[in-house]
């Protein structure tokens, strides 16, 4: 079977850093995502990590160890339009279908 | 227009009506996919397209049937759904599916917001 946990709901401040875990359970691993929704719109792609270790873009960053079966997203200068749902994602092993987890909605305030 | 596009953006619709839900994708993509998104659930993949043919079925009732004519454009044809069934509908594309190494990245559209009275 495959498992995706996050946390439900997080708040933060304006300006703040703020890291959204993501544990998975899988029989095998091929890769994970994460995608930021915000309501009413469509999930948009933020990165995809396949090996160990951390990436940067820009204000976001995701982080991956295999080992641990564990990613994060971190949300450096959070500004408010970061209140989104942010969604965590592994494919299914050997397959290309995607399993999600609820999804972490974020409320960043002034 | 570019990217992937969903049409309507909202349905409400009788348990007796038949609708359909369009979606369209301008990437070059040959993977087509739709989701359900309920209330407090992750994304539920329903069924997948790879080049026009069904790849995927993820045990979705028959009141939903999919029709992909090309690889730009995805049907879902609903008829005598039923409350439950109520959610946002994702439509998203992707450059390939099932093709080995690496999962290309899914995109995906605004969705519709169905409401089944």
């Amino acid at each position: 079977g495959q498992n995706i946990d996050q946390p439900t709901e997080m708040t933060a401040t304006e300006g703040a850093i703020v890291q959204i875990n993501c544990t998975y359970q899988t029989s095998g691993f091929n890769g994970l995502f994460w995608y930021q929704q915000h309501a009413g719109e469509a999930p948009t792609f933020l990165s995809y990590n396949v090996l160990d270790g951390l990436e940067e873009k820009g204000r976001f960053s995701s982080f991956l160890s295999r080992s641990k079966g564990y990613s994060y997203l971190l949300l450096k200068e959070l500004q408010m339009k970061d209140s989104a749902s942010y969604l965590c994602a592994a494919p299914r092993y050997n397959t290309d279908k995607l399993i999600f987890g609820t999804g972490t909605r974020l409320q960043v305030f002034p | 227009e570019t990217g992937v596009t969903q049409t309507p953006r909202h349905l409400v619709m009788g348990m007796t009506n038949k609708k359909s839900l369009k979606c369209e994708q301008h990437l070059g993509h040959n993977a087509m996919y739709w989701y359900k998104q309920s209330a407090k659930k992750p994304l539920e993949l329903m069924f997948v397209y790879n080049f026009k043919e069904q790849t995927e079925n993820n045990s979705v009732p028959s009141r939903f049937s999919p029709e992909c004519p090309n690889s730009s454009h995805l049907f879902l044809h609903l008829h005598t759904l039923q409350p439950e069934d109520s959610a946002l509908y994702l439509c998203a594309s992707s450059h390939d599916y099932g093709s080995g190494g690496s999962t290309d990245t899914q995109y995906f559209g605004p969705g519709t917001r169905l409401t089944v009275l």
